[in-house]
This record gives C-alpha cells, sequence and structure tokens, in this order.
C-alpha cells in the first residue's frame, strides 16, 4: 500500500493561465475524491468518482473546474483561466466501497499559487 | 445538511498534559464521524472513526474519542501529550445514509505543544 499521490506537490501559475493536477488513488480503491482547502479553513468537497463515473459535484466547481477518471484509476483536476481566488491547497482521497465509502484516505495535497 | 463546529481554533498545552479538542456536529441521524491530523503542509492522516457500536473509539498514536448522541459531540481525547502531536486538527462528518459521499469538515482546531 504505496498511499495516495500527488502531482505536482506545489504549483505557482500567473492568471489566466490553465492547470492540471493529477491523483493516483491506493489500488484496490474504487472511489476518488477531491477537496479543496484554503488558508485557516477545513477542506470542501469538489467532487468524486465511482470507478470512471463522477457521480457528484459540488456548486464550488464552476465552469472553469473539470475532472476526469478516464479508466477508472488516476484522476485529473484541471483548472481554466485560473484566477487569484482557486489559489488554495487541493487535496485528493480514495476509498473503498466498505462503510459507504467514508472513510476516505488523504493524499499529500497540491499547493496552488496563482499571481 | 450536515455541519461540523470545532469551537476552538489553538489549544496550546504542556507536553504530558492532557489534551481535549472539541466538536459538534449537526445531521439529523446519527453520522459516521472522523478526526484527522494534518502536519504542516501535508494532507490529512485518518486518525480514528466512529461507524457504530461502543461509543469509545480508540485510534492510533494513543488518541481515542467518545460520541456523545445527547449533545451530538464527538471530542478527541489524549491523556498525554507528545511534542510530535503539535498539528491541526480537523473534525469530520458524513451521511450514515442517502447517496451523497462527501465529508464535511470543520474548521480544526491548532494544537501547540510547549516543552
Amino acid at each position: 500500500d504505496t498511499g495516495v499521490s500527488q502531482d505536482p506537490r506545489h504549483k505557482i501559475t500567473k492568471r489566466g493561465q490553465n492547470v492540471t493536477f493529477r491523483c493516483d488513488p491506493i489500488s484496490e480503491h474504487n472511489r476518488l475524491y477531491w477537496y479543496r482547502q484554503t488558508l485557516g479553513q477545513g477542506p470542501e468537497f469538489l467532487t468524486y468518482f465511482q470507478n470512471e463515473a463522477q457521480l457528484e459535484k459540488s456548486r464550488l466547481l464552476s465552469d472553469r473546474f473539470s475532472a476526469e477518471r478516464p479508466k477508472g484509476s488516476f484522476s485529473t483536476l484541471e483548472i481554466q483561466r485560473t484566477e487569484q481566488g482557486d489559489s488554495a491547497m487541493y487535496l485528493c482521497a480514495s476509498s473503498s466501497t466498505g462503510t459507504g465509502g467514508l472513510e476516505q484516505y488523504f493524499g499529500p495535497g497540491t499547493r496552488l499559487t496563482v499571481t | 445538511a450536515q455541519s461540523v463546529t470545532q469551537p476552538d481554533i489553538h489549544i496550546t498545552v504542556s507536553e504530558g498534559a492532557s489534551l481535549e479538542l472539541r466538536c459538534n456536529y449537526s445531521y439529523g441521524a446519527t453520522p459516521y464521524l472522523f478526526w484527522y491530523v494534518q502536519s504542516p503542509g501535508q494532507g490529512l492522516q485518518l486518525l480514528l472513526k466512529y461507524f457504530s457500536g461502543d461509543t469509545l473509539v480508540q485510534g492510533i498514536k494513543g488518541f481515542e474519542a467518545e460520541f456523545k448522541r445527547s449533545q451530538s459531540s464527538f471530542n478527541l481525547r489524549k491523556p498525554s501529550v507528545h511534542w510530535s502531536d503539535a498539528a491541526e486538527y480537523f473534525c469530520a462528518v458524513g451521511p450514515s445514509s442517502g447517496s451523497a459521499r462527501q465529508l464535511t469538515f470543520g474548521s480544526g482546531t491548532q494544537l501547540t505543544v510547549l516543552p
């Protein structure tokens, strides 16, 4: 069990640029989640996948955000036309279907800074 | 809608002293409850979880938490704090029924440990 991994760990971009983050879940987990965490706050849910199907999206996920999990393994989160308000830590988590998939294991996160 | 309140933004304790971090939740039924710990710049590590059964649950690193339905609380405790426990602690609630699978987090409690 190598845990959840995320890449990159840090990303600095200029306003208006597009960025893409990758998450590799624990190999036997079929559920994958994205959360966003701003300074001094707890994580906020963005979206989740079961296998390759995106089953739920938060209202926080504006049209500029898109997430994919094409083969039910790794996932990508893309932010188009970044804004300064997008600066945050983006966390990925994974779980199995046991206990409703709520026992979630988190990766180290990708810290995004938009200048 | 579910919500979590962590009333203490920051707590300072001396090494070796006991610790209690407070968590109150709002949910229509008995939820699933979690405590996570986050070190600076890192993702979240699951400390312990409550799904059902015994209301006193044991976790890793010597932590325990008690679910009190009458008080809608799930407070985290440790009898003797170590300097390495300094971190931010998040309480989270998840739905025990329905199709939603996201966790809702509190805003966290920052723990400082004095030598």
